[in-house]
């Protein structure tokens, strides 16, 4: 959506980091996220941040927030095959919809 | 504990023709969501449940489509009569009182219209 930027596609060789970035326009989202969405599959909750933190860390993934550039980012650590899916951000105010971006298709290069 | 569980998985049908798909929702979860997702799109809500009660359902074309959660358990999406321009996956998703900014989505259904 409008509201939110992703790059449509990322290349990664097996065993890097993956960066992926996210732009948001609405300044008072309380919640953002990111899901992992496979080919023919739904969408699978990764993680997420509340607004008032800075950092989350889960494993292989760090979440960064900078709310003053309305910047969101997903850092993968040692990539992997099955890493391969598309990846949205996206963002709410609790229970409410989700605004979601038209997510970045992640490519693992061998 | 079981995910959220949708049929059909995959549905065909021509333009004109009715169809329906249903939503199970992960057990104990009182919001649920039923979200469009058109190739290459990111999903867009088309209607929220919280229990029996449609909060928000601004964004269904109310023309065509229609939704029922009778008892606050399972829900139902129609279309009817269906357009080329349906065709898409129609997603659900469901949230509970104690964590509601956790949404789960289910696998979705893939409609063709033909």
């Amino acid at each position: 959506g409008e509201d939110v930027e992703q790059s449509l596609f990322l290349s990664v060789r097996e065993g890097d980091s993956s960066v992926i970035n996210c732009t948001y326009t609405d300044s008072s989202s309380t919640y953002l996220y990111w899901y992992k969405q496979e080919p023919g599959a739904g969408l699978q909750l990764l993680t997420y941040i509340f607004s008032n933190m800075d950092m989350k860390q889960d494993q292989r993934l760090t979440v960064l927030l900078n709310k003053k550039d309305k910047h969101l980012s997903l850092r993968i650590a040692d990539t992997q095959t099955g890493d391969s899916a598309i990846y949205f951000c996206a963002y709410n105010f609790g229970n409410e919809k989700l605004t979601f971006g038209t997510g970045t298709r992640l490519t693992i290069i061998p | 504990e079981a995910g959220v569980v949708q049929s059909p998985r995959y549905k065909i049908i021509e333009k004109k023709q009715p169809v329906a798909f249903w939503c199970n929702p992960i057990s104990g979860h009182n919001t649920l969501y039923w979200y469009l997702q058109n190739l290459g799109q990111g999903p867009e809500l088309l209607i929220r449940y919280e229990n029996e009660e449609a909060v928000d359902d601004s964004q269904l074309p109310k023309d065509r489509f229609s939704a029922e959660r009778l008892k606050g358990v399972d829900s139902t999406l129609k279309i009817q009569p269906a357009e080329l321009g349906d065709s898409a996956v129609y997603l659900c998703a469901s949230s509970s009182r104690t964590r509601p900014y956790e949404q789960y989505f289910g696998p979705g259904t893939r409609l063709t219209v033909t």
